[in-house]
This record gives C-alpha cells, structure tokens and sequence, in this order.
C-alpha cells in the first residue's frame, strides 16, 4: 500500500515570497491533517479536513496560510508572504479512524 | 488547551536494556492516547495507542501505560535496539474529534 506523499522534500525561499506544498494521502482516508514541526518540537496541527470540509483550523495562521482540499483527496497548503519563523517542517498526516499515517515532510527554508 | 509534556528531553539506554519514556498531559477528558516514533528526516511513525478506559496495553516489545488519576502515560521497550534510536512522542485526541495534541518528544538513544 503506497504511503502519505508529499511534495517537494525542500524548499528555500527568500522572506515574502509564497510558497504551496502538495499533499497526496493514502487512498480510501477521509481524514487528512497538515501539521508544522518546528525544530525541536512536536508536531503542531495547522489544519484538519474530513473529505473536503475543514474540521479545525483554529492554529492556522489565517493572514498568510491557506490550505484546500479539492474533490476530497489530494491537498495544498500555501504560505503568502512567508516569514522566517514559518521555517520548519511541514507534515501531512491521513486516517481512515483514529490512527494517523505521515508523510515524510517538507522541510522550508526560510531566508 | 491541551498541553502535553515529557520528562526528559534526551535518555540514553544500552542495548538490551529496558527503556521508560514518560509523559504528562493535562486534559482528563482525553480518549485516546498514542506513540509515535520519528526517526530523522521522516514523519512519524504510530507505535501504539490506549484508550482511556484501559490502563495498559502491550505490543511487540512495547508496553503502554496509562495513569489516568495522575495523568501519566508511559512506554516501555524491552529488548532495546539500536533500530529504537528516534525521538518519541506521546500525543493526546479527543474523542470522536480526533484532534491530536503532540508533546515535545524524547530522543532516545541506544548505546551499542
């Protein structure tokens, strides 16, 4: 069974400019969930949809992030501008129930 | 807010010994509790998990304990492996919410 894949790996960018990472979860999860994991940190839940609708998103930095899930399967999280403190990585997790299934992250660069 | 907290942030073990990683949380009307294993540059893995209507559960080589009166939670690994080296996290989720809270992780590290 093919895991959580997400894409790109790495990312530098420069402080303002944007930045979209894409999410693809495991087959048949209604549930997928971004998270970011600052160095040093456990990972902090930014957004959880079930299907295409947004469950919480009460840690989503709403002024500059923003994140969809169109047709209920693959999704997009976007930074606009970025900041240095948005280094870090960014994880997205799918679940079918209660256990969730990550993917290997993208790590952001923020210059 | 949920708030979770382990002990200490580095346990250094030899191989083959036991290991105890410990976490506190704060929410008692918490469901579900889990491990994860994150190995470096990865996401995290899922361990094991309880429900708060248990007080343990075991797997392979891992047991968790839960301590709901003082709001503890624990994983033991028997027979540590140098393939046990990550950091561990417990996490928290609600019931029917699924919402999970993370701690800050402990890194374990096994000494051949």
């Amino acid at each position: 069974e093919a895991g959580v894949a997400q894409s790109p790996r790495y990312k530098i960018i420069e402080k303002r400019q944007s930045v979209a990472f894409w999410c693809n979860p495991i087959s048949g999860h209604a549930t997928l969930y971004w998270y970011q994991q600052i160095l040093g940190q456990g990972p902090k839940l930014l957004i959880q949809f079930q299907n295409n609708g947004v469950v919480d998103d009460s840690q989503l930095p709403k002024d500059r992030f923003s994140a969809e899930r169109l047709k209920g399967v693959d999704s997009t999280l976007k930074i606009q501008p970025a900041k240095l403190e948005d280094s870090a990585v960014y994880l997205c997790a799918s679940s079918p129930g209660h256990t969730q299934y990550f993917g290997p992250g993208t790590r952001l660069t923020v210059l | 807010g949920e708030s979770v907290g382990l002990h200490l942030p580095t346990l250094s073990v030899q191989e083959g010994d036991n290991s105890i990683i410990n976490c506190a949380y704060s929410n008692s009307a918490s469901d579900y509790f889990i491990w994860y294993k994150q190995e470096s540059g990865k996401g995290p893995q899922f361990i094991i998990d309880i429900r708060s209507n248990m007080d343990k559960r075991q797997g392979q080589r891992v047991t968790v304990l839960l301590n709901k009166t003082v709001k503890h939670l624990s994983l033991q690994i028997a027979a540590t492996q140098p393939g046990d080296s990550a950091v561990y996290f417990c996490a928290v989720q609600n019931a029917g919410y699924q919402k999970v809270t993370f701690g800050t992780g402990t890194k374990l590290q096994v000494i051949p």
